[in-house]
């Protein structure tokens, strides 16, 4: 069974950082380009960040540019988002999500997503 | 980015009826456009790809259409399990953009 399992999330104060983790199991994690999706409470879907199957390409939302690092271990079937100056609008559930294909920028869909991990950013 | 607009936002359906939700895009997506399906509490859900296939046992009531810039979702017959929040996916031009979301919700 494909499974992705999110951990690290919590609460946090304006500015400080956290780090994401997502345990991916069921498929080959090296075959494809992984996300993080993020859904504030009672809101939309917004993107965060995609990573390629190899690391070669990486892509950011402009809200979080400069901030969150995306990273894998496929030698650990992991994901991963160092989340810096951490701000109030990043609070949100964030989920790793698996891709179609190989290249996160490839023009397919988000195949599996995982249930989330919540982040609250709050003083 | 790409901006894509769903409508309507929300819609009241009883079982039985034929539902459509749309999504235009801004610009141009060819055939790259995704739908999903989520339930409070739950992961999305992959339903449609490439604009009109479907996603590996998803029911076939669902099913989509359109290319360019204006995109159909439709369930023929709505089932109680349907009733939840909708959304579309561009990914032809990063960054990848979703609509706003369609809740469908019990008449």
């Amino acid at each position: 069974e494909v499974q992705l399992v999110e951990s690290g999330g919590g609460l946090v104060q304006p500015g400080r950082s956290l780090r994401l983790s997502c345990a991916a199991s069921g498929f080959t994690f090296d075959d494809y380009a992984m996300h993080w999706v993020r859904q504030a409470p009672g809101k939309g879907l917004e993107w965060v960040s995609g990573i390629s199957w190899n690391s070669g390409s990486i892509g950011y939302a402009d809200s979080v540019k400069g901030r969150f690092t995306i990273s894998r271990d496929n030698a650990k079937n992991s994901l991963y988002l160092q989340m810096n100056s951490l701000r109030n609008e990043d609070t949100a559930l964030y989920s790793c999500v698996k891709h179609r294909s190989s290249g996160w920028s490839h023009p397919d869909a988000f195949h599996i997503w995982g249930q989330g991990t919540m982040v609250t950013v709050s003083s | 980015d790409i901006q894509m607009t769903q409508s309507p936002s929300s819609l009241s359906a009883s079982v039985g009826d034929r539902v459509t939700i749309t999504c235009r895009a801004s610009q141009s997506i060819s055939s790259y456009l995704s739908w999903y399906q989520q339930k409070p509490g739950k992961a999305p859900r992959l339903l449609i790809y490439a604009a009109s296939s479907l996603q590996s046992g998803v029911p076939s009531r669902f099913s989509g259409s359109g290319s360019g810039t204006d995109f159909t979702l439709t369930i023929s017959s709505l089932q109680p399990e349907d009733f939840a929040t909708y959304y579309c996916l561009q990914t032809y031009s990063p960054p990848p953009t979703f609509g706003q979301g369609t809740k469908v919700e019990i008449k």
